[in-house]
């Protein structure tokens, strides 16, 4: 079993929608990244939280540290935020563990 | 705005090359950082860095090693490419703190023919 499950694994939401991708990790953690990765390759740090939650924008991430779990909702989702996001959790003394990645497409 | 460059987009390579990736950050950055990235397996560390000519193993890092003889270029080395080390490779750079965040370069997706 992974040390961090994403779900869904795929995505797809119409212009506008509520969008809400779930990461579940099996460990301690000091810290949660969410990350996004646009078509060919680069990636982004969108948030990083150790408890409660964060908002920029159109996007909030939230977790919950007894039941190891943290989400990341997008709220008038547009085309542009068609992306791979990724969750990584980073343990004390550890280097990052990453999910797989959530593919999101939202259509027009 | 933090720049981590990555000296080629795509690579292409033959069984057996030696074959190197290079990386640069322009922030004074201490912690560098190289991952491959894989469908289905996510971001995995093959080696990391936190100073110059200091390095550590990842989770991955068999048939690799790297060089960081200077703070701001970490380089990563095929020392004899396979087929199964056809990727995309992404190298990342991080300030002294676990609490900032990781600044990823553009990625070098590499095939080895």
């Amino acid at each position: 079993k992974n040390e961090v499950e994403q779900s869904p694994q795929n995505l797809t939401a119409q212009e506008g929608e509520f969008i809400t991708i779930n990461c579940s990790y099996s460990v301690g953690i000091s810290a949660l990244h969410w990350l996004q990765q646009h078509p060919g390759g680069g990636i982004v740090s969108l948030f990083m939280l150790s408890s409660g939650k964060k908002k920029h924008g159109r996007l909030i991430a939230t977790i919950n540290i007894q039941e190891k779990h943290s989400s990341l909702h997008i709220t008038a989702s547009h085309p542009r935020d068609s992306a791979v996001y990724i969750c990584a959790a980073r343990r004390p003394a550890r280097q990052l563990t990453f999910g797989s990645g959530t593919q999101l497409t939202v259509l027009p | 705005d933090v720049k981590v460059t990555q000296s080629s987009r795509y690579l292409v390579k033959r069984t057996g090359e030696k074959v190197f990736l290079e990386c640069v950050q322009d922030m004074d950055h201490e912690n560098m950082f190289w991952y491959r990235q894989d469908p289905g397996l996510g971001l995995r560390l093959i080696y990391f860095s936190y100073d110059v000519k200091m390095k550590e193993k990842g989770d991955i890092p068999e048939g690799y090693s790297v060089s960081r003889e200077k703070k701001e270029r970490f380089s990563l080395i095929l020392e004899s490419a396979s087929t199964n080390q056809t990727s995309m490779y992404l190298c990342a750079s991080r300030g002294a703190s676990e609490l900032q965040p990781q600044h990823f370069g553009d990625g070098t997706r590499l095939s080895i023919l």
